[in-house]
């Protein structure tokens, strides 16, 4: 497609549940990122891919999240045992080249998660 | 933890209106980003300036950046109704590549 893509857009879990959010970046795009955006907040860096490499994972709340991109191309973000406090929207985002400096990253619409 | 803070937090004006927005930060940036995120959905980059820019216009935005103050604002001139969102701005680390971070964002209401 011509933007990122996530799926589900929304998801209700219980409490306990696990979930896995799914991202899909644009075609050719090197870097990727996930953020956490509480309602009425900014959002919050989770993670950072460059390929399929995390470079980065120091967002990351606690030992419950978990994610990867095996192929360098689709991510998925992992909550096991889900807390209220997951709920949250998931935001991913791509940019063609490594990094931030000077490149446009180009966000999906957002896994809404509301744990129950 | 987030790294801007926008001032004010919200803001209704008549369209027609301008419309300002601030930003301040805290660390050495490398550049600032302003975003707009309509009612659930997905950020939308609007304007990217880099740490030795003061001053960035597209359209209808005009964006200013003073790094000795750690400071930036967002002027949307001529605001329509469709301006109605919310603004973040985000800052990308010195020295960190990987790491951008936002605001909690300034709450835009554009009357008709």
């Amino acid at each position: 497609g011509a933007g990122v893509s996530q799926s589900p857009r929304y998801k209700v879990a219980k409490r306990g549940q696990d979930v896995a959010l799914r991202c899909d970046p644009i075609s050719g795009h090197v870097s990727l990122f996930w953020y956490q955006q509480a309602l009425g907040q900014g959002p919050e860096f989770l993670t950072y891919f460059q390929n399929e490499a995390q470079l980065d994972k120091s967002g990351l709340p606690s030992d419950r999240f978990f994610a990867e991109r095996p192929e360098g191309s689709v991510s998925t973000l992992k909550i096991q045992r889900t807390q209220q406090e997951d709920s949250a929207v998931y935001l991913c985002a791509s940019s063609l080249n490594p990094g931030l400096a000077g490149n446009t990253i180009y966000f999906g619409e957002g896994s809404w998660l509301t744990v129950v | 933890s987030q790294q801007g803070e926008e001032d004010p937090q919200a803001l209704s004006i008549q369209e027609g209106e301008n419309a300002t927005m601030n930003c301040s930060y805290k660390t050495s940036i490398n550049n600032l980003q302003w975003y707009r995120q309509n009612s659930g959905r997905g950020l939308v980059h609007l304007i990217l300036i880099r740490s030795n820019e003061r001053e960035k216009h597209s359209g209808r935005l005009r964006v200013t950046l003073d790094t000795s103050k750690k400071s930036s604002s967002l002027l949307i001139t001529a605001s329509r109704a469709a301006d109605t969102a919310s603004y973040f701005c985000a800052t990308v680390r010195r020295g960190n590549n990987n790491d951008m971070r936002f605001g909690a964002g300034t709450r835009l209401t554009v009357k008709p």
